[in-house]
């Protein structure tokens, strides 16, 4: 059965430094990944996603995530975090018979940055 | 333009009462998408539904759970006899046609579902 799995429920980080955030998936076929953020009162926002070509995608706010299919993995990354990205990450995976018709979401990573 | 809106943003009901949800996606989406997330958790699929076809109901945890959808407008996802462990906040997303395509499924701001 697809899966996703964050390793990292909650993580901390100064404003400033780099940031990132481990995904793990299974799922039998080529996946279509996605990371999405939810901010405190605002609904689910796409970052970036992955569907084919290249490895590393560039998303909005500065992040990028890179699939690698050896290791299952598809972690999102950002060289120097700013207070504004305090929020939850979600990583998803895309699912569905005859096509890729739902999301599968990992448990969600919370980020706090400390000034 | 106009996002997904849903509504209401709060509900609280009593255990055993039904309750209704409503979620109009954005004008021109064929596909549209329930989800909930329980407190703390991420996002479970509940249904989709892609233009006239028949809806992908796998994700409905009980048959207290339907959901309806006027053709490619308003649906509404129906909870009978609401349990304790119905409570979580249910997030509706539409997209133009299905992930398949490469689409974006944009989500609204959810319904908080409170059971007391």
């Amino acid at each position: 059965a697809q899966s996703v799995t964050q390793p990292d429920i909650h993580i901390t980080v100064s404003e400033g430094a780099s940031l990132e955030l481990r995904c793990n998936y299974s799922y039998g076929a080529t996946p279509y990944l996605f990371w999405y953020v939810q901010s405190p009162g605002q609904g689910l926002q796409l970052l970036l996603k992955y569907f084919s070509g290249d490895t590393l995608v560039q998303g909005i706010k500065g992040f990028e995530a890179e699939f690698k299919r050896s290791q299952s993995s598809f972690n999102l990354r950002k060289p120097s975090v700013h207070w504004s990205d305090a929020a939850e990450y979600f990583c998803a995976v895309g699912a569905g018979s005859g096509g890729y018709n739902k999301l599968i979401f990992g448990a969600g990573t919370r980020l706090a940055v400390h000034p | 333009g106009a996002g997904v809106s849903q509504s209401p943003s709060n509900k609280v009901t009593e255990k055993g009462k039904d309750v209704e949800l409503r979620c109009d996606p954005i004008s021109g989406h064929t596909a549209l998408y329930w989800y909930r997330q329980r407190l703390g958790q991420g996002l479970e699929f509940l249904i989709y539904f892609q233009g006239n076809s028949a809806p992908d109901k796998s994700g409905l945890p009980s048959d207290r759970f339907s959901a309806e959808r006027t053709g490619e407008s308003v649906s509404t996802l129906t909870i009978q006899r609401t349990q304790q462990e119905d409570s979580a906040v249910y997030l509706c997303a539409s997209s133009p046609v299905g992930i398949a395509s490469g689409d974006t499924q944009y989500f609204g701001p959810g319904t908080r579902l409170t059971v007391l």
